[in-house]
């Protein structure tokens, strides 16, 4: 079974500071599919980013962007010019790229941004 | 498009009651999901449907939890009789077949058994 390690529960960040965050999977699968979601106090559950697995390319949303690094199995977002709304719960996730369309969930990493 | 809607946000419940989570996914998408989410255990996946089907119920924890989806446009989740453990935020999320793309999630439901 596919597992997701977050090994960070917390991480601050000053604003406008660069953040970021590690998420390392576990899996015998070469297609698949990545996520960061975002959980802010609201509690609502937002894609941050997605990465397929087949692209060499590094995904980037605004100011997000992974690090995907295939052979060592390790995804991390960082987040540039970090701003107050960007603190929130940080899940990274996994999902197969066959006919399993469940997804794996890492434990999380709070993000706080200081002032 | 209004999003996944789930209800009730709140729901507070003596021990040994019913309890009906609801659910109305993205108009076209075809995957269902229902997840727990606890401090202690983080996001489960409790159940999935595709195309209203069951596909994977492996994550419902017992007997007292059943889940349908009578049609595309509504799933229930539902607990008799509750237990003070099942205390949680459940989500509701779709998610369409083709391309790479993530679930869209449900506000939760924040359930409280007393």
């Amino acid at each position: 079974a596919q597992t997701v390690t977050q090994s960070q529960p917390e991480m601050s960040v000053q604003e406008a500071e660069t953040v970021t965050l590690s998420c390392t999977y576990d899996t015998s699968e070469s297609d698949y599919y990545l996520f960061w979601y975002k959980q802010p106090p609201s509690r609502q559950m937002i894609l941050v980013i997605r990465q397929e697995a087949y692209k060499q390319q590094n995904a980037t949303e605004n100011r997000f962007s992974v690090n995907f690094q295939k052979a060592a199995k390790s995804f991390s977002l960082k987040i540039s010019d970090s701003q107050l709304g960007d603190a929130a719960m940080y899940f990274c996730a996994y999902r197969s790229g066959g006919s399993n369309y469940k997804l794996t969930f890492g434990k999380g990493t709070l993000l706080t941004v200081n002032p | 498009d209004a999003g996944v809607i789930q209800s009730p946000r709140h729901e507070v419940t003596e021990m040994g009651q019913e309890v009906t989570l609801r659910c109305k996914p993205i108009s076209g998408h075809d995957y269902l999901f229902w997840y727990r989410q606890t401090m202690m255990r983080g996001l489960e996946l409790l159940i999935y449907f595709n195309n209203n089907v069951p596909i994977d119920d492996s994550g419902m924890p017992e007997d007292r939890f059943s889940a349908k989806m009578p049609n595309a446009s509504f799933s229930t989740l539902k607990i008799q009789p509750s237990e003070p453990r099942d205390s949680a935020v459940y989500f509701c999320a779709s998610s369409f077949l083709f391309g790479a793309g993530g679930y869209t999630f449900g506000s939760g439901t924040r359930l409280t058994v007393v």
